[in-house]
């Protein structure tokens, strides 16, 4: 079955930097363009970067622009999300996601809470 | 950006009873190719999301056939038929016709 496990979250200092990883299970990952998507806590949901299934391609939400780079390592079926100058307002749980608009595949990560404060 | 608006944003709803939440993009969600491209999560209750719908009306598998979605260019909006306890949630629309993919504010769903 399909798997996705989110890790690298906890407590960081604001300007800090992160590494989120997700690692994937159960599907042909090498062919999936891969999600980030984030929840701050008791909010709704914000997506945040997509990446193309060969890495080639890749798109941010405004507000991580600049500042968060997602990746991916088809030989280890892994995706990544680096988070660098963090902020308090990126507080959140943040998921990976697999989801595909014109076919029906959509599977999602447990989450990984990311938490920014002094 | 294309912003999502949805309403209502709380909805109490009775078991049994039909329930229908609205969705309105700030632009049009027709593609060049001729695909609307949007679509629908549930969110129960500490669970990460999962998708409903995608492409207004198209069911993902294993998604109950009391789940519905209509609409075009803007306007869109999804229905239970009959409210079940395991409907429980929040429900968001999401725009993925252009980048950023948007989002909706939620509706909460919640049994009277």
């Amino acid at each position: 079955q399909v798997q996705l496990v989110e890790s690298g979250g906890g407590v960081i200092q604001p300007g800090g930097s992160l590494r989120l990883s997700c690692a994937a299970s159960g599907f042909t990952f090498s062919s999936c363009g891969m999600h980030w998507v984030r929840q701050p806590p008791g909010k709704g949901l914000e997506w945040v970067a997509f990446i193309q299934y060969d890495g080639n391609d890749k798109y941010y939400a405004g507000s991580v622009k600049g500042r968060f780079t997602i990746s991916r390592d088809n030989s280890k079926n892994t995706l990544y999300l680096q988070m660098n100058s963090l902020r308090a307002e990126d507080t959140a749980v943040y998921y990976c996601a697999g989801i595909a608009v014109s076919v029906d595949f959509d599977y999602w990560g447990q989450g990984m809470l990311v938490t920014v404060s002094s | 950006d294309v912003v999502m608006t949805q309403s209502p944003l709380s909805l109490p709803v009775t078991l049994g009873q039909p329930a229908s939440i609205s969705c309105r993009s700030s632009q049009s969600l027709v593609h060049s190719d001729g695909n609307t491209y949007l679509n629908w999560f549930q969110q129960r209750p500490g669970q990460s999301p999962r998708r409903l719908i995608s492409k207004v009306s198209n069911r993902d598998s294993g998604v109950p056939d009391r789940f519905s979605g209509s609409g075009s260019g803007t306007d869109f909006t999804l229905k239970i038929s009959r409210v079940e306890a395991e409907d429980v949630g929040v429900y968001y629309c999401m725009q993925g016709k252009q980048w950023p993919w948007t989002f909706g504010q939620g509706t909460k769903v919640e049994i009277k």
